[in-house]
């Protein structure tokens, strides 16, 4: 356990559907952060907030739209995707500042039919 | 865009030492950091090298170059339960920024 949970652990939608990924961290953690990691590729940085706002946007499709409402809490919410968005989506917290220790959850394993 | 290439995979005997290598683009470059992932699992930090030198953690070192932009991840008395995906990672030009290495997996055989 790192202290950083995430639901559901796996998700099953169709194209048109609308569906939340939810994180939350018990660290006491001010940065959280969501990667996506596809099958024999690195991590990619999707969105990194710092106490709550929004620092690092990279170049992620409008189709998933982040939402971080305090500290401990992020969410991505999902709607309209494509089959290439089926992938293993983690979050992770860490300290702002101490951006290189950072503290991942279990991710939930996304597939889009 | 940043880039931290890795050999895709590495075998090594139980009880044994292996290094893992990693060379980065610099530009900004703030440090370089290794996690660890199971399969199935979440990545785990293992260690962090913002200056040049060697940093110990009990059987894993990781050791940094900026010079020649390159670090390595040192495992000794390899156990099975290292048998693992290790990536490398750096933040470079912005501190919030993590970008991952392409990943070494590390199978330990008897």
């Amino acid at each position: 356990e790192t202290g950083v949970t995430q639901t559901p652990r796996h998700l099953v939608m169709g194209m048109t559907n609308k569906k939340s990924l939810k994180c939350e961290q018990h660290l006491g953690h001010n940065a959280m952060y969501w990667y996506k990691q596809s099958a024999k590729k690195p991590l990619e940085l999707m969105f990194v907030y710092s106490l709550e706002e929004r620092v690092e946007n990279n170049s992620v499709p409008s189709r998933f739209s982040p939402e971080c409402p305090n500290s401990s809490h992020l969410f991505l919410h999902l709607h309209t995707l494509q089959p290439e968005d089926s992938a293993l989506y983690l979050c992770a917290s860490s300290q702002s500042g101490a951006w290189n220790e950072q503290f991942f959850g279990p991710g939930t394993r996304l597939t889009v039919l | 865009g940043q880039s931290l290439e890795q050999p895709s995979e590495v075998t090594a005997v139980e009880g044994a030492i292996v290094q893992i290598n990693c060379t980065y683009q610099t530009s900004g470059f703030y440090g370089l950091s290794w996690y660890q992932q199971h399969d199935g699992g979440a990545p785990t930090f293992l260690s962090y090298n913002a200056l040049d030198g060697l940093e110990e953690t009990g059987r894993f070192s990781s050791f940094l170059s900026r010079s020649d932009s390159y670090g390595y991840l040192l495992l000794q008395e390899l156990q099975m339960k290292d048998s693992a995906s290790y990536f490398c990672a750096s933040n470079t030009g912005t501190a919030s920024k993590l970008t991952f290495g392409t990943g070494t997996r590390l199978q330990v055989t008897l």
